[in-house]
């Protein structure tokens, strides 16, 4: 089945703990990227990446890091996560950056 | 940036009733794209839209593209309870700006 799965779907941590969510997705994608969804604020692209080893900052890029070392994974990693990167995040793919993107179900994500 | 706004925000309507929502933007969009979001998941793709002017059904939805590049509705006929979710539109000229969400109630 083609899918875009992202783990863990729900996190609960701490301020300054590094934590990464993965992304994968088995439609032979060129790019993906990750989102995150607040009350109000819509889906707001944090990341992108274009193909394998081509990362680029989205709309509200601070304070997370990616990565793109096969074509399948595109990980998010929080350094040091802090409150206000509590929220609902989505990683999505498509075979170009035009394309229709395709959605994992979801991390929800609570920084206490 | 691109801004996308979409209305309306919330709707709350009677099973049977028909549904209309759009997005506007003071930018043009190549392609415009309608998703729909349960509790809990991710957005599912509902339609594409790729030519201005177009207009495309699936089942009981219908969305056009408008013909200045820089709007789009979509149309749901005879709601059904399972239509409760938040619709969001997205503009694509290269990067997706999403809209804010439309929250769709169907009161049985």
């Amino acid at each position: 089945e083609a899918q875009v799965t992202q783990n863990p779907r729900y996190l609960i941590t701490v301020t300054g703990k590094k934590l990464t969510v993965t992304c994968s997705q088995n439609m032979n994608h060129e790019y993906m990227s990750w989102y995150r969804q607040d009350p109000g604020l819509g889906l707001r692209q944090i990341y992108y990446s274009m193909n394998v080893e081509v990362t680029d900052k989205g709309d509200v890029p601070e304070g997370y890091k990616v990565s793109r070392k096969e074509k399948r994974n595109f990980p998010l990693i929080l350094e040091s996560p802090s409150p206000n990167q509590t929220s609902l995040y989505f990683c999505a793919s498509s075979f170009g950056r035009q394309e229709t993107q395709y959605f994992g179900p979801g991390t929800r994500l609570l920084v206490l | 940036g691109q801004q996308l706004n979409q209305s309306p925000q919330s709707m709350f309507i009677q099973e049977g009733e028909d549904v209309s929502m759009n997005c506007t933007s003071s930018s043009i969009f190549n392609t415009w794209l309608w998703y729909k979001q349960d509790p809990g998941e991710g957005p599912v793709l509902l339609i594409a839209l790729y030519k201005a002017g177009e207009l495309t059904s699936n089942g009981r939805l219908t969305a056009q593209f408008g013909i200045t590049r820089k709007d789009s509705f979509l149309n749901i006929s005879a709601s059904i309870p399972s239509d409760v979710g938040i619709y969001f539109c997205a503009g694509s000229s290269g990067k997706s700006t999403f809209g804010d969400g439309t929250t769709l109630t169907v009161k049985p």
